[in-house]
């Protein structure tokens, strides 16, 4: 079966702009949650959705933010990119949330320049 | 707040042999998930193995087991015979149940460097 799709793979853009990344998660699946990924900070969650609800968020500020639509796909935008903002950023999915199936993308990598 | 500890930045090992990756975890939830994932360059994530909080036997899948103690707060990673494919970063994770909204999320630690020498 298909696994995780995150598009697109990579991604630079200009301090100011804003970004829309997706997330294509297993078929069946209804949990999907976002990661953001930096060398100094490391993995840190975003937001989960689950059946088009975001169920929680992470520490992040208000320019993060995300949404999932009824076949489950899900997207999150930043606006106003800040040079910090330059990450690898990962989406899992899984059933429910609950048990240990999580499955990962391959990551959306964004530099902002 | 949960915390998850990997106290090792880098490791080696000779190609065949095994190798153990330490992790400590913090929580004061008697329910809680551990998970050990794998990150080659490439950026994937991908699934190792699973011990869950209340599982009576340590979890093993193929090369990997994870050595649980309970009382120590401690999961960590035994690789057996080590190979060349194994060389990347590993994550340490646990998941915890935000009550407030029946949601769950990974926690991670900072992650080891396994380099295999031929």
């Amino acid at each position: 079966k298909a696994g995780v799709t995150q598009t697109p793979r990579y991604l630079i853009k200009t301090r100011g702009q804003q970004v829309t990344l997706s997330c294509s998660p297993i078929s069946g699946h209804r949990s999907v949650s976002w990661y953001q990924q930096t060398p100094g900070q490391g993995l840190q969650f975003l937001f989960e959705y689950f059946s088009e609800t975001q169920r929680n968020k992470g520490n992040f500020p208000g320019r993060f933010s995300g949404r999932q639509f009824s076949n489950s796909r899900s997207e999150m935008n930043v606006s106003t990119l800040e040079l910090g903002d330059s990450a690898l950023y990962l989406c899992a999915s899984s059933s429910t949330g609950a048990g240990h199936g999580y499955t990962f993308g391959s990551g959306t990598r964004l530099t902002v320049v | 707040a949960q915390k998850i500890t990997q106290t090792q930045p880098g490791m080696f090992v000779q190609e065949k042999e095994a190798v153990t990756l330490d992790c400590t975890y913090d929580t004061s939830d008697p329910s809680y998930g551990l998970f050990w994932y794998k990150q080659p360059s490439s950026g994937e994530m991908i699934f190792l193995i699973y011990q869950g909080s209340y599982d009576q036997q340590n979890a093993t899948e193929g090369r990997y087991s994870l050595n649980f103690q309970k009382a120590r707060k401690s999961a960590n990673l035994v690789i057996s015979a080590s190979q060349l494919g194994d060389s990347a970063m590993y994550f340490c994770a646990m998941r915890f149940v935000y009550s407030g909204a029946g949601s769950y999320q990974l926690t991670f630690g900072k992650g080891t460097k396994l380099s295999v020498i031929p």
